[in-house]
Formats: C-alpha cells, structure tokens, sequence
C-alpha cells in the first residue's frame, strides 16, 4: 500500500524567498511520485512527476522536486515566490509500475505568499 | 481551461436522493477518472475507465457507480445520498492508462446533501 505525509498544513512565505513544501512517502513498491497544484475554485494541474528517471525533477513555472530513496522524500521547491504561487499543493503517490494504477494524494499544503 | 468539462457545476439536493454527475474529457483522450474531495477525506481516487471499460477502482461505495458511454463522456451516479456525501467531485482524462499519463483535471461539481 502507498500513502503520503505532507508536513505542514499551511506554509507563509515573503514574495521573493524559497518556498519548500515537503513530503514523504510509505510505498511497498518503487514509487511513482507527482505534484499538483489547486489554485481557488478551479481543479488540480499536474506541476511535475517523477516516474524513476532522473532523481532531479523540473516541472512548470520553475518548481523543481528531488525523489531521495533513502530519506523517502519527495519536497517541492522553487527558488523565488511570485505572488501567482498561492494555491494548495497536493503530493501523490503511485505503486509505480507494480502498483495499482491509482493515485494516493496528500492533505495538501495551502502556500500563502506575503508580499 | 483544461479541456475537460464537468456539468453541473452545482448540484443541491436532499439525504436519500440520487444524483448524475457528467463529464467530457479532452479531445482525444480515451481514460476518465473520477475523484471526490471532501473536508473529511482529503482527495481520494474514485475510480478510473479506459475506452468504454473499468480499469482500476479505488475508494468508491457501493452506493456510488459510473460508467463510461461509446462518445467517451462518463457519468458518476450517487444513490441513496447522505450528508457526508457533500464534496467536491472532479473528473480527470488522459490520453493513455497508466498513472504516468498526465491528467486533466476538470473544475469540479460541487455536490451538497442536505
């Protein structure tokens, strides 16, 4: 079975610093992994995933994630908040090509850019 | 706008009623998924067709059935409705089957039991 910890609920950042938003995952099976987002009333969009290529994932709109077995890691980051960012940011996990071809998501992390 | 619409966009309706949620995937993609999200439950998959067949289900009672029509559109049928069926249900396509398939998710139909 696969599921996801997203540490942190909420996370506040200034316009302009890092935004890193972390998860974790359990998975019995090498994973797939992915990140969406959900901005206000409007259904989620895929920013990137990780599918056992490169560790060092590039998605849209310069957010980057690095899958770490050993730490079972998957965090998001972007080097500097534009004010567009805020939104709620969902981790998912895959049983990879093993699994079940089904998505388990994360609570999701709401990211609130101060400016 | 991604391609994928979802009718209604809001649905009101009483405990032990049933209800028809609709939805038309992109242009050319043959996969429909369906998820609920809820307060409770967070976002959770539903269950997934592939050209007019199941092809992976997930956390979907029995009270609740889909199916997926010739045209490719599909319908999520809820019966027998109670409160904690209120969320948010979306519709997702992708060209393929597999999870690695990008999916386009459609902006909702929020549903509400009263």
């Amino acid at each position: 079975a696969q599921s996801v910890t997203q540490l942190g609920s909420h996370v506040s950042v200034s316009e302009g610093a890092l935004v890193l938003l972390r998860c974790n995952y359990s998975s019995s099976v090498p994973p797939y992994l992915f990140w969406y987002v959900q901005y206000p009333n409007q259904g989620l969009q895929l920013l990137l995933k990780y599918t056992s290529a490169a560790t060092l994932v590039k998605g849209i709109n310069g957010f980057e994630a690095e899958f770490k077995k050993s730490e079972t890691s998957f965090h998001l980051t972007k080097p500097s908040a534009h004010m567009s960012d805020a939104a709620e940011y969902f981790c998912a996990v895959s049983g990879g090509y093993q699994g079940a071809q089904k998505l388990v998501f994360g609570q999701g992390t709401r990211l609130t850019i101060n400016p | 706008d991604s391609g994928v619409t979802q009718t209604p966009k809001h649905l009101i309706t009483a405990t032990g009623q049933r209800v028809t949620l609709r939805c038309s995937p992109r242009s050319g993609d043959l996969s429909v998924y369906w998820y609920q999200q809820s307060l409770d439950q967070g976002l959770q998959f539903l269950i997934q067709y592939y050209n007019g067949e199941e092809r992976a289900k997930g956390n979907i009672l029995e009270r609740f059935s889909a199916q997926q029509f010739p045209d490719l559109h599909s319908e999520l049928n809820l019966s027998s409705l109670e409160l904690g069926d209120s969320a948010l249900y979306f519709c997702a396509s992708s060209v393929g089957w597999t999870v690695t398939d990008t999916q386009y998710f459609g902006p909702g139909t929020r549903l509400t039991v009263l």
